[in-house]
């Protein structure tokens, strides 16, 4: 089964803990990107990366951390300098000027 | 920096009218101008795209324009249906930046 996978679905996170949101790819695309959705703000940019070991800050970066070890996976920390994270998360990948592929999102909450 | 900026944040229309959601870009380096379709709860999904050496793009009901002086694109559904209501998202590429606007609701009243 090709794609882009995201896990977990949903993720509950205390104050001040740190937490990883896990992406992985096997359609062998360089380019992947995490986005940050909120209700009316449509999708927001937060990291992205062209190839393994290098990325760059999207829009909202401040609060996140990205690495990008293996060219299929690009996973997203959200540390607790994120003041406000409750949010859908979504990965992406894509091959230079085509299609974006997104991962099914993972639903963060702050309890 | 650089922004997308999508109209109108919700449209409603009665089934079998045509709906048109527009999009302006800022940056003159994108060259790759995609629409996304997302269903509540679900990932979004590509509905159509169009590349800057292009100026129109039609694919059955859906169809994009591009205006590049402009900075314009726009998506036209015609002929709605209550399985079209969804939020629809521009979005433009420049090098590997992908920009979003900030979606539309569009609800096709039977």
């Amino acid at each position: 089964d090709g794609g882009i996978t995201q896990s977990p679905k949903y993720l509950f996170r205390k104050e001040g803990q740190n937490v990883t949101l896990s992406c992985e790819q096997n359609l062998n695309h360089d380019a992947m990107y995490w986005y940050r959705q909120d209700p009316g703000q449509g999708l927001r940019l937060i990291y992205y990366s062209q190839i393994v070991n290098d990325f760059q800050k999207g829009d909202i970066a401040e609060g996140y951390s990205v690495s990008r070890e293996k060219k299929e996976s690009f996973p997203l920390t959200v540390t607790s300098a994120q003041k406000n994270p409750t949010a859908f998360y979504l990965c992406a990948s894509t091959l230079s000027a085509t299609e974006a592929f997104f991962g099914q999102g993972t639903r963060l909450t702050v309890v | 920096g650089e922004n997308v900026e999508q109209h109108p944040s919700t449209l409603s229309v009665q089934e079998g009218d045509s709906a048109v959601i527009k999009c302006t870009y800022s940056d003159s380096a994108s060259n790759y101008f995609p629409w996304y379709k997302q269903e509540l709860g679900k990932r979004p999904q590509l509905i159509i795209d169009i590349r800057s050496n292009v100026g129109e793009k039609k694919d059955q009901r859906i169809a994009v324009t591009l205006n590049k002086t402009a900075k314009h694109f726009s998506l036209h559904i015609t002929e709605t249906q209550p399985e079209d209501s969804a939020v629809y998202f521009c979005a433009a590429k420049a090098r590997i930046k992908l920009i979003f606007g900030t979606g539309t609701l569009l609800a096709v009243q039977p």
